[in-house]
């Protein structure tokens, strides 16, 4: 059983929305990911968060916007997206962010862009 | 800069057959981390083994087991009798201890198809 969840499982939504993905890990880390993922791709980092700072933010376009309210919260709004955002977005956790730290898997949202 | 590459694409066999997944990396850092991660159609990246770059003993866990040679900058992932359930796309990812942070280099994956 996952230990990080993620909120919606599915998302459809327009170029004009506002709509927010939610992350949750129940494991104490802290340490917390976005990744995206494109069709038959590997994850591409987006943002790392420890302790609470944003500590890496891999030149992600200003329409996603993450949020970390605290350890084990973690949530990525999404505005004006494109049509090539349709991906599935993954969510892990990891001890410290460190280097040594195994990074814990969410199910992931599909979010589709129209 | 860091890579791993998995060079098998798809691999397709029959259940019960075993299969060897192959990952090879490129690094400079001394201290490394190497993962291996299984991706189930639905989406959930599972983690499955990490191994640091100072021990080269090889693991097995149950039908799986993991070939790790520094010399060759190998971590070759084998999956003995498999069954149906472990079809999946199955990730190699490196982390430098000393350049990368956290930040995890994935091979571009290999989709393992285990036909009944």
């Amino acid at each position: 059983d996952t230990e990080v969840t993620q909120t919606p499982k599915h998302l459809v939504m327009g170029m004009t929305n506002k709509k927010s993905l939610k992350c949750e890990q129940h494991m104490g880390h802290r340490a917390m990911y976005w990744y995206k993922q494109k069709a038959k791709k590997p994850p591409e980092l987006m943002f790392v968060y420890s302790y609470e700072k944003l500590s890496i933010n891999e030149s992600v376009p200003s329409r996603f916007s993450p949020e970390c309210p605290n350890s084990s919260l973690l949530n990525l709004h999404l505005h004006a997206l494109q049509p090539e955002d349709s991906a599935l977005y993954l969510c892990a956790s990891s001890q410290e962010g460190l280097a040594i730290d195994t990074q814990y898997f969410g199910p992931g949202t599909r979010l589709t862009v129209l | 800069a860091q890579k791993v590459t998995q060079a098998q694409t798809e691999i397709s066999v029959v259940e019960k057959e075993d299969v060897t997944l192959d990952c090879v990396y490129e690094t400079r850092d001394t201290t490394y981390y190497l993962f291996w991660y299984k991706q189930p159609p639905s989406g959930e990246l599972v983690f499955l083994i990490r191994r640091n770059s100072f021990d080269e003993q090889n693991e097995i866990s149950g039908r799986y087991s993991w070939n790790f040679q520094k010399s060759t900058s190998s971590f070759n992932f084998t999956i003995t009798a498999s069954q149906v359930v472990d079809s999946a796309v199955y990730f190699c990812a490196l982390v430098g201890g000393e350049t990368s942070g956290s930040r995890l280099t994935f091979g571009e994956g290999t989709q393992l198809t285990v036909n009944p």
